[in-house]
């Protein structure tokens, strides 16, 4: 049961134009989200994140939304760049026993056309 | 500050044969937890590490083990090797705060 969910494997987007990546979460104990950008051959490096008592979180050209009555969260790359083309991770922490995992979604992988 | 360093960086084996995998954490940090990524997959986690002890376990085999030693660094065990098995196995470190920090993954191929 995947309870973190990166429906679009890919995705590609003209170079200035807007990326948006989407992720699902089913499990209400999540509080805690981030998102980890991959290249090839490195491993997933973090990205921007968001708690769940905001809507919003911005760093440069990347937004995270959050809406949690979807259960839905977005990130926003705006301009989007050649070199933004990456595999993006969605990851969700919940707190468990007095401590805190991560569950990965299955990833969306972004190609920025020059 | 380093940061979590895994060795070696490739491996290639044959079925059948085990193999081990090793993770330095960042210093300070006293859990690691490993990650198994296959195209489509995104990353399965396999075990979490604190204080030599595992704290969490994913929905892998019994081939698949771990431990950490009293410094913090991690090794990950897969005995008698699958095909199915060839994947980058990725191991993160976390200190107090939400997120994980990757090292490079060690690419392992069955054939």
């Amino acid at each position: 049961d995947q309870q973190v969910k990166q429906n679009s494997p890919s995705l590609s987007v003209q170079e200035g134009r807007i990326s948006i990546l989407n992720c699902d979460y089913t499990n209400s104990m999540f509080d805690y989200f981030l998102w980890y950008k991959k290249y090839p051959a490195e491993g997933p490096t973090f990205l921007i994140s968001i708690s769940s008592i905001k809507d919003k979180n911005e760093d440069g050209r990347f937004t995270v939304f959050l809406n949690k009555s979807a259960k839905h969260l977005s990130l926003h790359i705006v301009p989007s760049q050649p070199g933004d083309s990456a595999v993006y991770f969605c990851a969700a922490s919940a707190k468990l026993a007095g401590r805190r995992a991560l569950t990965f979604g299955s990833g969306t992988r972004l190609q920025v056309q020059p | 500050k380093a940061g979590v360093t895994q060795t070696p960086r490739y491996l290639i084996k044959t079925r059948g044969q085990q193999v081990t995998l090793s993770c330095s954490p960042i210093s300070g940090h006293r859990s690691v937890s490993w990650y198994q990524q296959t195209p489509g997959q995104g990353l399965q986690f396999l075990f979490e590490y604190f204080s030599e002890t595992q704290r969490n376990k994913g929905n892998f085999p019994g081939r698949f083990s771990g431990r950490q030693f009293s410094n913090s660094r991690s090794e990950m065990n897969v005995s008698t090797l699958e095909l199915g098995d060839s994947a980058l196995y990725l191991c993160a470190s976390t200190g107090t705060d939400y997120g994980y920090t990757f090292g490079s993954g060690t690419r392992l191929t069955v054939v």
